[in-house]
């Protein structure tokens, strides 16, 4: 089954414990991303990667780090969380090509962190 | 900076009435998408637009991407419980997104 797998889903920490999202996809799609989703604000992109040690940053990148060492995983990294880092967090891939526009993104299924 | 203005922000109705959502921005974009989110889950795709006046139609939801290519509508027919969930728009190289809109739809 073509899925994006998000570990792990919930997950409580203390301010400035370091702390990894793993994110893979099973489709070999080239573009991968990490969004953070908050009320009244949408979704908010925070890195992108369109292939392997490719990356950059998206709209809200401060206080986070990302790899992309293989084609199916692109771990997101917060070296020392802080609670404005509380949020609902989404991983999404999608082919990259001529048509990158109109490729369909496909999420997992979102990691929910609560910085204390 | 692109920006993707979505209205209304929440929408209560009940069964069997029509809606329209809109996604309007001031920039062009080469396509625009929308997803729907069910809660505790990520957003899946609904459908792209990518002309100007391009309309799609996804059984009872209709899409139309404006002719200048700045705003988009999804308009819902005879709208059923199934239906509620959150409506994002989207588009753009980096791939923002529109605050949303939350529909409820009562039985």
């Amino acid at each position: 089954e073509a899925q994006v797998t998000q570990n792990p889903r919930y997950l409580i920490t203390v301010t400035g414990k370091k702390l990894t999202v793993t994110c893979s996809q099973n489709m070999n799609h080239e573009y991968m991303s990490w969004y953070r989703q908050d009320p009244g604000l949408g979704l908010r992109q925070i890195y992108y990667s369109m292939n392997v040690e490719v990356t950059d940053k998206g709209d809200v990148p401060e206080g986070y780090k990302v790899s992309r060492k293989e084609k199916r995983n692109f771990p997101l990294i917060l070296e020392s969380p802080s609670p404005n880092q509380t949020s609902l967090y989404f991983c999404a891939s999608s082919k990259w090509g001529e048509q990158e526009a109109r490729s369909t993104q496909y999420f997992g299924p979102g990691t929910r962190l609560l910085v204390l | 900076t692109q920006l993707l203005e979505q209205s209304p922000q929440f929408l209560s109705i009940q069964e069997g009435e029509n809606l329209t959502v809109y996604c309007n921005s001031s920039s062009v974009f080469s396509s625009l998408q929308w997803y729907r989110q069910e809660p505790g889950e990520g957003p899946v795709l609904l459908v792209t637009v990518v002309t100007g006046g391009e309309v799609k139609k996804l059984k009872r939801l209709t899409f139309q991407f404006g002719d200048a290519r700045k705003d988009s509508s999804l308009h819902i027919t005879a709208a059923q419980p199934g239906d509620t969930g959150l409506y994002l728009c989207a588009g753009g190289f980096k791939t923002i997104f529109g605050a949303g809109t939350r529909l409820f739809v009562k039985a």
